[in-house]
């Protein structure tokens, strides 16, 4: 079953911030974040694992709410490169680490 | 470093025709996966593989077949191709997940159109 992904799209100016969520309805292992541009391959972002921690990367940061199976990134300060699809990964507490992606967060960072 | 390397990058086929996308790794990785891209859908996993010779279903495997006979070489077949298949392909690759923090690395992807 999808992770369900909002808000489904965003549009920004460059500067401003934006939160994309991330809600499962299964126990979760950990949560990935990818971002992928036109007509390019998903690029890693960070990796969240339970035990509700946080990370960073740049202006960049994501948390996980083992309570209530949902993740969320946060871009502050967005830049124009910040713009793409945002797709979360999640992984239920089995042997093998496969992942189930939503359906993305199209996000458009304009001048 | 090439990292995940996939052939071809585009295709057209005729339905019926069948076809052989390859997915190569030079990261040693254990963990490889099929996925493929649909507008408004995501990835959705069609086949993956946790070692040489080993190979499991994933959420949308109808219609496809993989083998991995190689630990750097993950196949994924079409055997009699279908308008639905259109699509786009990505390969991926990962270290067990008993690595800790170990993210997929994808290749760049085959464009499949089928007529």
């Amino acid at each position: 079953q999808q992770p369900v992904q909002s808000p489904q799209a965003v549009i920004l100016r460059e500067g401003e911030d934006a939160v994309i969520n991330c809600s499962s309805s299964k126990a979760l292992y950990s949560v990935h974040w990818y971002r992928q541009k036109h007509g390019e391959a998903p690029v890693f972002l960070m990796i969240l694992l339970k035990g509700g921690e946080q990370k960073g990367h740049d202006k960049i940061s994501a948390s996980f709410n083992e309570k209530k199976q949902q993740s969320s990134l946060y871009l502050t300060a967005s830049q124009l490169s910040y713009s793409g699809t945002y797709f979360c990964g999640t992984e239920v507490d089995s042997g093998y680490s496969t992942l189930t992606f939503g359906k993305g967060t199209m996000l458009l960072v304009s001048p | 470093n090439a990292g995940v390397t996939q052939t071809p990058k585009f295709r057209v086929l005729k339905t019926g025709q069948s076809m052989t996308l390859l997915c190569a790794q030079d990261m040693n990785h254990e963990y490889m996966y099929w996925y493929r891209q649909d507008p408004g859908m995501g990835l959705r996993l069609i086949h993956y593989s946790v070692g040489e010779g080993t190979t499991a279903k994933g959420e949308v495997p109808d219609g496809y077949n993989v083998s991995r006979l190689k630990k750097q070489n993950f196949l994924l077949g079409l055997e009699s191709a279908a308008p639905s298949q259109t699509s786009v392909y990505f390969c991926a690759s990962s270290r067990p997940r008993q690595n800790r923090n170990q993210p997929q690395h994808f290749g760049d992807g085959t464009r499949l159109s089928i007529l």
